[in-house]
């Protein structure tokens, strides 16, 4: 299996500009986590969701940012406008509820607003 | 106030040696991780845990649910061991996850 897959690797973008960060959670996974991590923050989660579901969306920082889940196999963060501090490196993990106990990351998506 | 502490933040040891991370939260949890977060960025899940111990290759992880602790130990230690550990921990009330700041482990050859 691929694993996690995200896009892009790395974005640079101006402040205002709309971002979108895409993720392919590994075929037959059922729940997919985004997660951002600055030096400041650390790691934190933002949403997640179970069967294509959002279940919690609770780490969200702001309007700015939105998660869909159109189908399984495929998912988006938007955030419109992005400011700099929205730099960060974004993560997209996914897991096999019933089966499996291991979160999947992917490599991460690595967001600059300038 | 963290739900999550871990020490110590920064580690250096020798090859060889026995190693050992601690976390305490103060939240009741359904489960607990420990990540891996390698120089480069990428993160690993290493172990779920929701009671007792559990054995991976030279790691091992042990939580209390009453002490709400967990440690995660590293046998035999080697050079690639050295990464970021981080505890996360997935609270019963609310369904949240809370993360550590992360132990940055460093095993010198």
């Amino acid at each position: 299996d691929a694993g996690v897959i995200q896009s892009p690797r790395h974005e640079v973008t101006e402040m205002g500009q709309e971002v979108t960060l895409r993720c392919k959670p590994i075929s037959g996974h059922n729940s997919l986590f985004w997660y951002r991590q600055t030096m400041m923050r650390g790691l934190e989660l933002l949403i997640y969701f179970n069967n294509n579901v959002p279940i919690d969306d609770s780490g969200m920082p702001e309007d700015r940012f939105s998660a869909k889940m159109p189908n399984a196999s495929f998912s988006t963060l938007k955030i419109q406008p992005s400011e700099p501090r929205d730099s960060a490196v974004y993560f997209c993990a996914s897991r096999e509820v019933l089966t499996g106990n291991t979160i999947y990351f992917g490599e991460g998506s690595w967001l600059t607003v300038v | 106030k963290n739900e999550v502490e871990q020490s110590p933040q920064n580690l250096t040891a020798q090859e060889g040696e026995f190693i050992t991370i601690n976390c305490s939260y103060s939240v009741g949890i359904s489960a607990l991780h420990w990540l891996q977060q390698h120089p480069g960025g990428g993160i690993v899940s290493l172990f779920m845990l929701s009671s007792g111990k559990k054995k991976h290759g030279r790691l091992i992880a042990t939580i209390n649910i009453q002490e709400k602790h967990s440690s995660l130990h590293i046998t035999a230690s080697h050079p690639r061991d050295s990464a970021v550990y981080i505890c996360a921990v997935y609270s019963n009330t609310g369904n949240q996850f809370y993360f550590g700041t992360g132990t940055s482990l460093t095993v010198i050859p």
